[in-house]
């Protein structure tokens, strides 16, 4: 596709309910990250994926929140019995390859509300 | 630890007026330093990205300088217009595999 593609751009759920983000990165881009943008903050490392090898999960704040990648297509973020302080916009990311220069292009984002 | 510290955390200015926005780093090994653009409801947008040897880098009425000695960026902005109400992101790049350190952000809003 032209750019970075999530969807749903807002989902409001209630607190204890599971969610799923969906992201379509650009074609061809073989790295795809998440990220989570709290009201105020900068933007934290939640996880990566680059092509088939295992994704780097060391920035998922608790057991709750999973994602999924299949090859280098769609991705999917889950969290599991949401919480309040869940409550973010939800980025995604992609680029060509993981290296140190590689420009990111980011989606509009998910922003999840949790009552 | 690794730190990206801007200032201020928000400012408004008249349009047509310049503005500097400043950009304070503790991240070794230093890699590169980009500065984004966020429009509210989106995502950030690259604007440029900087490595050790380069002092400045202009993408239209944006220039970047970074000073690599006292870790400190600053980003400029010429003759503001209303689209440049944003918020401005400054990234520093850690090591090899390019680990993205962000900063909080300066809100910019530009006022008629």
């Amino acid at each position: 596709g032209a750019g970075v593609s999530q969807s749903p751009s807002n989902k409001v759920t209630e607190k204890g309910k599971d969610v799923e983000l969906r992201c379509d990165p650009i074609s061809g881009h073989t790295a795809l990250y998440w990220y989570r943008q709290r009201l105020g903050q900068g933007l934290e490392f939640l996880i990566y994926f680059q092509g088939n090898s295992a994704p780097d999960k060391s920035g998922l704040p608790s057991d709750r929140f999973s994602a999924e990648r299949t090859g280098e297509s769609v991705s999917t973020l889950t969290i599991q019995r949401t919480q309040q302080e869940d409550s973010a916009v939800y980025l995604c990311a992609s680029s060509l390859v993981r290296s140190a220069n590689e420009k990111l292009f980011f989606g509009s984002g998910t922003q999840l509300s949790v009552l | 630890k690794n730190q990206v510290e801007q200032s201020p955390q928000s400012l408004i200015i008249l349009e047509g007026k310049n503005c500097t926005l400043q950009c304070n780093y503790t991240v070794s090994p230093f890699s590169n330093l980009r500065w984004y653009k966020q429009d509210t409801g989106r995502g950030p947008v690259s604007l440029t990205i900087m490595t050790f040897s380069e002092n400045t880098k202009s993408n239209g009425r944006y220039t970047a300088t970074l000073d690599a000695d006292t870790k400190q960026s600053s980003l400029h902005i010429t003759a503001s217009q209303l689209s440049d109400s944003a918020s401005y992101i400054c990234v520093v790049s850690e090591g090899s595999q390019g680990n993205l350190i962000f900063g909080k952000g300066t809100k910019l809003s530009v006022k008629p």
